[in-house]
């Protein structure tokens, strides 16, 4: 079962504006991260934000976390039309290795009009 | 340095067959997992091997399963295929005790 929900579950933007998804988990993490999907295709890193880390940024990409709250955003800045994705937060469980068992969100269908 | 590889890309098979979806590591990457990605169930762990050995294992029937070698390639083998199974199986690698892994860009598998 998914560990996590995105929210919204689909944002349509214009070019140059900013783009927010939120991701909400429901245990104790070991880290957070966010991966993009284009249609059809394998999901690409973005950012890993671990779960003594309050913000992190890369790039136009910021991320925060508030594990009292159990959640995450991720903010896009400048949005471009090649940002039209499905993002999609991960979840590592408990505080050791996982062997690369992770929890993914259902995503957020982000649409970037140019 | 080249990404993950899956092959095939796409495929359609009838129900009752099983299939075989292979894949190949970033070079130098040890650890490979597989997902399962449908639009009602999202992304699912299937399972993950390193060094040839299977070290964990996700929700799913024993008709799922797999094998690593010993360059690290994998595969996975789907027994007895139901409708249900139609999905991506994307492919993952990572350095031991890595925490990000990569993917690759799927295998598209209808069963119809």
């Amino acid at each position: 079962s998914q560990q996590g929900e995105e929210d919204p579950q689909a944002l349509s933007i214009q070019e140059g504006e900013n783009a927010t998804m939120n991701c909400s988990y429901k245990t104790s993490i070991n880290n957070l991260q966010w991966y993009r999907q284009n249609s059809g295709r394998g999901l690409v890193h973005l950012i890993l934000i671990r779960s003594n880390e309050r913000e992190k940024h890369s790039g136009r990409l910021r991320v925060t976390l508030d594990t009292s709250k159990k959640s995450s955003s991720l903010l896009i800045t400048a949005s471009r039309a090649a940002d039209t994705a499905s993002y999609f937060c991960a979840t590592a469980r408990g505080l050791f290795y996982n062997f690369n068992k992770f929890y993914f969100g259902s995503g957020t269908k982000l649409n970037v009009k140019p | 340095k080249a990404g993950v590889t899956q092959t095939p890309r796409y495929l359609i098979k009838t129900r009752g067959q099983q299939v075989t979806l292979s894949c190949s590591p970033i070079s130098g990457h040890r650890s490979v997992s597989w997902y399962q990605q449908t639009p009602g169930q999202g992304l699912q762990f299937l399972f993950e091997y390193f060094s040839e050995t299977q070290r964990n294992k996700g929700n799913f029937p024993g008709r799922f399963s797999g094998r690593q070698f010993s360059n690290s390639r994998s595969e996975m083998n789907v027994s007895t295929l139901e409708l249900g199974d139609s999905a991506l199986y994307l492919c993952a690698s990572s350095l031991e005790q890595a925490n990000t892994i990569y993917f690759g860009e799927g295998s598209w598998l209808t069963v119809v």
